[in-house]
């Protein structure tokens, strides 16, 4: 069974600093990966998602995130960071290959971000 | 157009009683899945429905837990005889459902579930 790891429960970035947010997986093959953002109160938003091809991958609101397959891992990133920004970021894996099972996600524990003004 | 909804947002209720959770998806799609976030297990797949085959109710936790979905289009998540452990934010998503592998799921705000 596929699995996700996000090793940073917490992250404090100041505004205007780069953010890099660390995800990593464990499965057979090369999987379905996605970022999703959660901020208070809201539901899960897709920030971004790799199938195949290209591995960096670029995102909604100024995200990108980049497959390494050596790594098993997807980190994702952002340049500049704006207070907006604040919010919980999970990682996600599907898993390929179980047409009868949908896309079901499994989701890494997620990363809590705090930007400083 | 609308997004994924879900009521009611907040539910209280007594220990041994049973909720009913509702899901209206997007319009359209085809799949629907139900997941669960508690401070203890993180984000975890629940059920998933896709048009009119059997759905996978792989991730249901226990026999207390069921699902419907009626119509192709609105999902109902049943859970009896609640529990204190029951409590966290239960989850819908929807996707187009064209092809399993490649749709993105779309999620709603959440209901969330206090039992006492």
């Amino acid at each position: 069974a596929q699995s996700v790891t996000q090793p940073d429960i917490h992250i404090t970035v100041s505004e205007g600093a780069s953010l890099e947010l660390r995800c990593n997986y464990s499965y057979g093959a090369t999987p379905y990966l996605f970022w999703y953002v959660q901020s208070p109160g809201q539901g899960l938003q897709l920030l971004l998602k790799y199938f195949s091809g290209d591995t960096l991958v670029q995102g909604i609101k100024g995200f990108e995130a980049e497959f390494k397959r050596s790594q098993s891992s997807f980190n994702l990133r952002k340049p500049s960071v704006h207070w907006s920004d604040a919010a919980e970021y999970f990682c996600a894996v599907g898993a390929p290959g179980f047409k009868a099972a949908g896309n079901k996600l499994t989701f890494g524990g997620g990363t809590r971000v705090l930007v400083k003004p | 157009g609308a997004g994924v909804s879900q009521s009611p947002s907040n539910k209280v209720t007594e220990k041994g009683k049973d909720v009913e959770l509702r899901c209206d998806p997007i319009s359209g799609h085809t799949a629907l899945y139900w997941y669960r976030q508690s401070l203890g297990q993180g984000l975890e797949f629940l059920i998933y429905f896709q048009g009119n085959s059997a759905p996978d109710k792989s991730g249901l936790p226990s026999d207390r837990f069921s699902a419907e979905r009626t119509g192709g289009s609105v999902s109902t998540l049943t859970i009896q005889r609640t529990q204190q452990e029951d409590s966290a934010v239960y989850l819908c998503a929807s996707s187009l459902g064209r092809g399993a592998f490649t749709d993105t799921q779309y999620f709603g705000p959440g209901t969330r579930l206090t039992v006492l």
